[in-house]
This record gives structure tokens, sequence and C-alpha cells, in this order.
């Protein structure tokens, strides 16, 4: 069965840097887009990121464009979110996602698998 | 593209029939999926494609909609469906949530 488990949460100050993992298993990982969405306490879903099965397309949501990176490594089947400047507005529960395809295997229609997430707060 | 949900709460009573609305700020076809999550736990994929069941998910749950305009109706509501309801726009990079509805029992 599909496993998403994502470790790397914790407490960090202000500006400072943080980085999450993801450990994909059950499925073919190097064929798949794979996402990071958040969660703030007591509050929505927030989308932030997509990296695309090969590495090489990457999109971000405004809100952490410029200072967070997505990447991955399909020897290893991990997924990464490198988070700079953390602000205390970034406090959240973090979870990657995988993509569901259609049929052509090109069109992303949305998530279907979830990991339970890990906690990040960004406090001084 | 902005996807606005309404309401972003309602109380309902077992057998109700429950209606969830997504508007999104410009056209996005039928590139809109719907989720439910309950307390602690990951997000559920219902509906993809505004209208198609994912697999396992009760025939009770249905979508519609296109363009910007997009329904999730429960047909007749269920104890394990009090939750918090969200769609998703996956037409275009930055996909957006909406605001969640949170389903409660009256």
């Amino acid at each position: 069965q599909v496993q998403l488990v994502e470790s790397g949460g914790g407490v960090v100050q202000p500006g400072r840097s943080l980085r999450l993992s993801c450990a994909a298993s059950g499925f073919t990982f190097n064929k798949y887009g794979v996402h990071w969405v958040r969660q703030a306490p007591g509050k929505g879903l927030e989308w932030l990121a997509v990296i695309s099965y090969d590495g090489r397309n990457k999109f971000y949501a405004d809100s952490v464009k410029g200072r967070f990176t997505i990447s991955r490594d399909n020897s290893k089947n991990t997924l990464d979110l490198q988070m700079d400047s953390l602000r205390t507005e970034d406090t959240a529960v973090y979870s990657c996602a995988k993509g569901y395809y259609d049929s052509s295997g090109v069109t992303a229609l949305g998530l279907d698998h979830w990991g339970q997430g890990t906690l990040v707060t960004v406090s001084s | 593209i902005q996807v606005s949900q309404s309401p972003s709460s309602l109380s309902a009573s077992v057998g109700d029939r429950v209606t969830i609305t997504c508007r999104a700020s410009q056209g996005i076809s039928s590139y809109l999926a719907w989720y439910q999550q309950k307390a602690g736990k990951a997000p559920k994929f219902l509906i993809y494609a505004a209208s198609t069941l994912q697999s396992g998910v009760p025939s009770r749950f249905s979508g519609s909609g296109s363009g910007t305009d997009f329904t999730l109706t429960i047909s007749s509501l269920q104890p394990e469906d009090f939750a918090t309801y969200y769609c998703l726009q996956v037409n275009i990079y930055p996909w957006t949530f909406g605001q969640g509805t949170k389903v409660e029992i009256k």
C-alpha cells in the first residue's frame, strides 16, 4: 500500500532554515509528481509546491516562492522541502502527497495519498 | 486562481441533504477535486474532475459543475460524514484550496 512518511519538523527561530523529508513506498515513485501541503493550527489546507516525476518542473505557491525549495531523489524514493527565511506564519503541519493522474498519466487531477504530516513551529 | 468556498460551516441532521459550493475566480473547466478531512487525520480524496467519485467513496456523495461554479452534494448525511470539506482547483499551478466547510451535527 502507498505510504508517505514525513520527518524533520521541529521548533525553529524566525529567519532560520529547516529541511523536511518525505519517504515514499508502495508505488513507483519515479512515475509521479509529488506535492507539499500545509495546515496551520485550526486553519485550512494550503497547497505549497509540486515537483514533476523527473524533477525537471517545479511550481510554488506565492507565499513560499523564493524561500522554499522542493527536490526529490528518485534513487532513494524521497521528497524534500528546504525551508529558508522562516516566518512565524509558516507554523503548520507539513504533509507530502502523491499526485493522481488521468489515464494518460499526463494530467494531474488531484492528490490521492497523503502522509500524516510533521509539525513545524516557528517561534523565538 | 482564487477559490471561494461556502458556507464556512453548516449544521445538519442525519439524513439531511447537504450542498457545499466552490467558485473559482476564473474558469477552470472541470479541474476540481473534493476532499473530506476529519480532525487529526489526513484529507480523504472524494471526487476528481468535478464529478467523478474516487474508488470506494459512497454514492451518496456527488459533485457537479464546470467553469467557475461547482457543488458537492451529500444526498443523505450519515454520522461518519461530519467533517470538514475542501475543494481544490487543479487547473493551473499554483493549485488552490477553498477555505473549507465544517459540517456539524445539529
